[in-house]
């Protein structure tokens, strides 16, 4: 079955130590996106790439970064986590810019302690 | 600055009855709106979707309706089934940038027997 798939689904690291986050997709999708979701709160948008281009939103923190090596992958790269950035990560994928409709990941818990 | 509300974050129905999840919205630019049911430990999955031009849109027992001057919609279930349980979130986008959903914060529904 095509698919987004999170890995690990579960993540703890220590407070200011660099943590990745990857995610693949299986449905050859020109989109990926990374989400963060705070507890009951909404999923919010930190960046998204259309193929090798970068987007990222204006008020997602320096701290996260991302990569794109190819299009199946993408990495979330948090350069100094703090207690705050604790949260569950998202990764979604859409056809095209265009597209509305976005593809989920399961996400990936992040403990920061 | 919330610009898609649900502002009832649970709701619980009995089965077979039907189900109503409403969503508000602030900004007039957003378009297009879409509806995602989340299971535990499962990413979002899309549901359903309407496009501004419209105020009724179909698809089996889920139904979304859309009230423009009032920046209001809603997702009616019926008849609701227990398989119906889960969170589901309210999504916006304007035409504009269909990359950029904002989602709402949710409402979890319980369908009881």
């Amino acid at each position: 079955d095509a698919m987004v798939i999170q890995n690990p689904r579960y993540q703890v690291t220590q407070f200011g130590k660099p943590v990745t986050l990857s995610c693949s997709q299986t449905l050859n999708h020109n989109v990926m996106y990374w989400y963060q979701q705070k507890s009951s709160q909404a999923p919010k948008l930190l960046f998204h790439y259309y193929d090798k281009d970068f987007n990222n939103e204006a008020d997602t923190p320096d701290n996260f970064q991302s990569r794109r090596p190819n299009t199946s992958f993408c990495f979330l790269d948090i350069r100094s986590p703090g207690l705050g950035d604790a949260a569950m990560y998202l990764c979604a994928t859409s056809r095209e810019e265009s597209s509305y409709e976005q593809y989920f990941g399961p996400g990936t818990r992040l403990t920061v302690t | 600055d919330q610009q898609v509300k649900q502002n009832s974050p649970s709701l619980s129905v009995q089965e077979g009855r039907i189900s109503i999840l409403n969503c508000d919205y602030t900004n007039s630019m957003f378009d297009y709106f879409l509806w995602y049911k989340k299971y535990p430990a499962e990413g979002p999955t899309f549901l359903i979707s309407i496009s501004s031009i419209k105020d009724k849109n179909e698809d089996g027992r889920f139904t979304v309706f859309l009230n423009k001057s009032a920046k209001h919609l809603s997702l009616h279930i019926v008849p609701s089934q227990p398989g119906d349980s889960a969170v589901y979130f309210c999504a916006a986008s304007p035409y504009s940038s269909a990359s950029k959903i904002i989602f709402g914060s949710g409402t979890r529904l319980s369908i009881r027997p």
